[in-house]
């Protein structure tokens, strides 16, 4: 199993530009996250997807969209990068039902530079 | 709202030294608490949780913290520091359900030759 995976590793944007981070999870996970780690800030989260079919948003969510595309797939969009999205973006999975104290588990990351 | 606090974003320890990290959460339920460790340019990687079973968690890696609700505390330790433990600790906590864990800031060990 590979567990979470992200692509892509490294991205450098320019002011105004448009990307799309994926993340795909093979444990057959009902739940899925975005967050994004800055130095001194530990993680926050951006959004989360409880279940198919459904998104909320989470602390820091200005800025980006998501589709949760199916089970396994969860994927964030920048509309128009700005340099205060220059971060360490994490995606995770947890089995969230019927278990209920969300074990997370985390991909690689992607380190998104905005020039 | 929950949230959790950790004392120290550096602490430095001499390799074979007792490690301590500490973490204290507010939650108005009962929590779920999480050690998460990350290596340089790594992901997270899950070094114990509480689960609300016993209050002394044992975890990967010698390590181990116990959940005491008086303090609301849940702090990490080790009883002797290796150099390849030297990386970014973060402490969480959930409320259960499906959102999302709430981060301390993290801690980064130094280990010390």
């Amino acid at each position: 199993n590979a567990g979470v995976t992200q692509t892509p590793k490294f991205q450098v944007l320019k002011t105004g530009q448009s990307m799309t981070l994926q993340c795909a999870q093979d444990m057959n996970h009902n739940s899925m996250y975005w967050y994004r780690q800055d130095p001194g800030m530990g993680l926050r989260l951006i959004y989360y997807s409880a279940s198919e079919g459904t998104t909320d948003k989470g602390e820091v969510p200005n800025g980006y969209n998501v589709s949760r595309l199916n089970k396994r797939e969860f994927s964030l969009r920048l509309e128009s990068a700005a340099p205060s999205q220059t971060s360490v973006y994490f995606c995770a999975s947890s089995q969230t039902f019927p278990s209920s104290y969300n074990e997370q588990f985390f991909g690689p990351g992607t380190r998104l530079t905005v020039l | 709202a929950q949230s959790v606090t950790q004392l120290g974003s550096h602490v430095s320890v001499s390799e074979g030294a007792l490690v301590l990290l500490r973490c204290n959460y507010s939650s108005s339920v009962p929590p779920y608490l999480f050690w998460y460790v990350q290596y340089p340019n790594q992901g997270l990687q899950l070094l114990l949780k509480y689960t609300s079973a016993a209050t002394l968690v044992k975890g990967i890696n010698g390590f181990e913290a116990e959940f005491k609700k008086s303090e609301t505390s849940f702090h990490l330790t080790k009883p002797s520091a290796h150099m390849r433990d030297a990386a970014e600790y973060f402490c969480a906590v959930s409320t259960g359900g499906a959102d999302g864990l709430t981060f301390g800031k993290g801690t980064h060990l130094i280990i010390q030759p």
